[in-house]
Order: structure tokens, then sequence, then C-alpha cells
């Protein structure tokens, strides 16, 4: 199976900062990349899609980028509704998904 | 506007099998991959298998002895069994909709508790 590995597993940051979260994929995965938000107590809510596309939706300063093992998501202005726990997602082996262990971002 | 919703015990006792229902609503269930995702108590997220509307299905390999999905497009919805379970498989269960690799739609999950 294609591993996810998310970086940084946790990080602290101040309303209005940027953030980018990384997620890189032992193998190619082309675009086959996605991006959720995690609330405690909810469901993962998809943000972006085929690596750089943004869900209806989820407002424009979420940002994803990258190709083949390498991806990103920035928030480029962090709202105090922000802070939750992100998850990368790999489709490239479908139907064998398998998702990165979690970013949690958490308030300075 | 496309709802999910998992139904099923909250309990299951060792060894038992648990046995989940998504129902949809506000969409055909005659379309998409439908699938189920778990998430163990404060840790990631799992695959666990989809099931597509004409009944074809795939599973985690690491699950695929002990899981059954199935779709009942008469009722719109489908159904997740996990056999012989033992307390590593406590977890919230989503059931959500797959949509060009991505999982667009989730229900809000559900509980399962492993434990005799």
């Amino acid at each position: 199976d294609i591993q996810m590995t998310q970086s940084p597993s946790s990080v602290s940051a101040s309303v209005g900062d940027r953030v980018t979260i990384t997620c890189r994929a032992s193998q190619d995965i082309n675009i086959w990349l996605a991006w959720y938000q995690q609330k405690p107590g909810k469901a993962p809510k998809l943000l972006i899609y085929a690596a750089s596309s943004l869900q209806s939706g989820v407002p424009s300063r979420f940002s994803g980028s990258g190709s083949g093992t390498d991806f990103t998501l920035t928030i480029s202005s962090l709202q105090p509704e922000d802070f939750a726990t992100y998850y990368c997602q790999q489709a490239n082996s479908f139907p064998r998904i398998t998702f990165g262990g979690g970013t949690k971002v958490e308030i300075k | 506007q496309v709802q999910l919703q998992e139904s099923g015990p909250g309990l299951v006792k060792p060894s038992e099998t648990l046995s989940l229902t998504c129902t949809v609503s506000g969409d055909s269930i005659s379309s998409y991959y439908w699938t189920w995702i778990r998430q163990p108590p404060g840790k990631g997220l799992e695959w666990i298998g989809y099931v597509y509307y004409s009944g074809s299905t795939n599973y985690n390999a690491s699950l695929k002895s002990r899981v059954t999905i199935s779709v009942d497009t008469s009722k719109n919805q489908f159904s997740l069994k996990l056999s012989s379970v033992t307390p590593a498989d406590t977890a919230v269960y989503y059931c959500a909709r797959e949509v060009g690799g991505a999982f667009d739609m989730w229900g809000q999950g559900t509980m399962v508790t492993v434990s005799s």
C-alpha cells in the first residue's frame, strides 16, 4: 500500500498566520490527493481534491499544491474556526485508499 | 441536499459481528461509490471498503477476511458487516460518498465499542 506521511504532526499558530502542512507519498500518486479538515466530534470535511481543486463552499484562504510525491496544504490567514486536525488522502491506488496520520493545528 | 446517516448497535461483544447501515437521502444510491471509513479513539482514519450500486465491492486488505459491504438500492441503503470483532475494532464508523477519488459527503459517524 502507498504510505502517506504528514508533517508536522502538530503546529501552534496564531490567528492571521500563514500555515503550511506537508504530505509525502511513498510513491508517485500523480495528483490523486485530497485534504480534509476534522473538528472534535465531527466527521471530516473535504477541503481540496485532485491536489489543488477547492471543494465548493470552502473558503479561498485554503489552497493545495503539488504532484507526484510531495503536496502541501496552505491556509493563507488562519481564522479561529480553522483550529482543527487536517488529513491528506491518496486515491492513486484506488480502491486501496490510504490517509496520512493527521496534523493538529493548535492555538498559539 | 445529500445526507448520510449511520445506524446500528453501539456495543458489540468480542467475537461477534458488527453490523451497521447507512441510509442515503437526497440522492439516489444508484451512482457513485459508497464507502465505510473508521477512526479509533484519538487516532487517524482507516478506509474499510466500498460498494458500487451494482453490488461490486472492494475491501482493505487488512480487513478483507472479516468484512462484507452490501447495497440495497430499493431502500437507498448500504451496510457493513465486520465479523469476529475484538477491542481493536472499537472506533467511530463513518459512511461516505466517493467522487473522483475523494469523499465529499459523510455521515455524522457512529461510535461502536467492542466489549464484553
